[in-house]
């Protein structure tokens, strides 16, 4: 499976942007990057994903760098229901998801 | 929009009975599994499922645990005899056929085994 290495925790203030850093130096050509947060007792929630360009939705912004080795999640304004751990995921057609320990996101009011 | 659910949200169990984790995923998707995630840890998968048959399973999925999808809405986790470490949340999620489709989770079932 392939490797990611995000920040184990970082912390925001409300109604700040955030950006959620992600390493992938290890990425196939058909690695698509997966992002998800898991919510205080909540399954994990899909955030947003993509492939080589970077993608925008009601959620997130997700910029890939050119070189694909490195991704960011924007949070365009941190709300208090942002406050989850959130996964960076390399997955490829077929593969399963393979989370690791994610990044602790606090936002402070 | 769709989601999937998962029932109970709580099941409480003594070591060495059988346990029956229930899922309905949404409706049009092809591929389910299973994850589990102990109290303070990482989700971890369990197995994946396509077709009406394993298509991947971890070293977690030993001969204990088992899955089914009995007709066409539900996929259940079976567990035939309990261990205590068994205790944790466990999730079930669904996709559809696209290459790049993302999952879809439950809220998932907490198994507690006493």
């Amino acid at each position: 499976d392939a490797k990611t290495t995000q920040p184990n925790s970082m912390e925001s203030n409300e109604e700040e942007p955030v950006h959620l850093p992600c390493n992938h130096s290890t990425i196939s050509g058909t690695d698509y990057i997966h992002w998800y947060r898991q919510l205080p007792s909540q399954g994990p929630e899909y955030v947003i994903h993509g492939l080589t360009s970077n993608v925008n939705n009601r959620m997130a912004s997700l910029a890939i760098a050119e070189d694909r080795k490195s991704s960011t999640l924007i949070l365009h304004r941190a709300t208090l229901r942002d406050a989850a751990v959130y996964y960076c995921i390399l997955a490829n057609y077929g593969q399963n998801f393979v989370f690791g320990p994610g990044t602790r996101l606090s936002v402070l009011p | 929009e769709p989601e999937v659910t998962q029932t109970p949200s709580h099941q409480v169990t003594q070591m060495g009975q059988e346990v029956i984790l229930r899922c309905v995923p949404i409706s049009n998707h092809l591929y389910f599994y299973w994850y589990r995630q102990i109290l303070g840890q990482k989700v971890e998968f369990l197995v994946s499922f396509y077709n009406n048959e394993i298509s991947e399973k971890s070293e977690i999925f030993d001969d204990q645990f088992s899955v089914e999808r009995p007709d066409g809405s539900n996929f259940t986790l079976k567990i035939r005899s309990t261990k205590l470490e068994d205790s944790a949340m466990y999730f079930c999620a669904s996709s559809d056929e696209l290459r790049d489709s993302p999952l879809h989770f439950g809220n998932g079932t907490r198994l507690t085994v006493t």
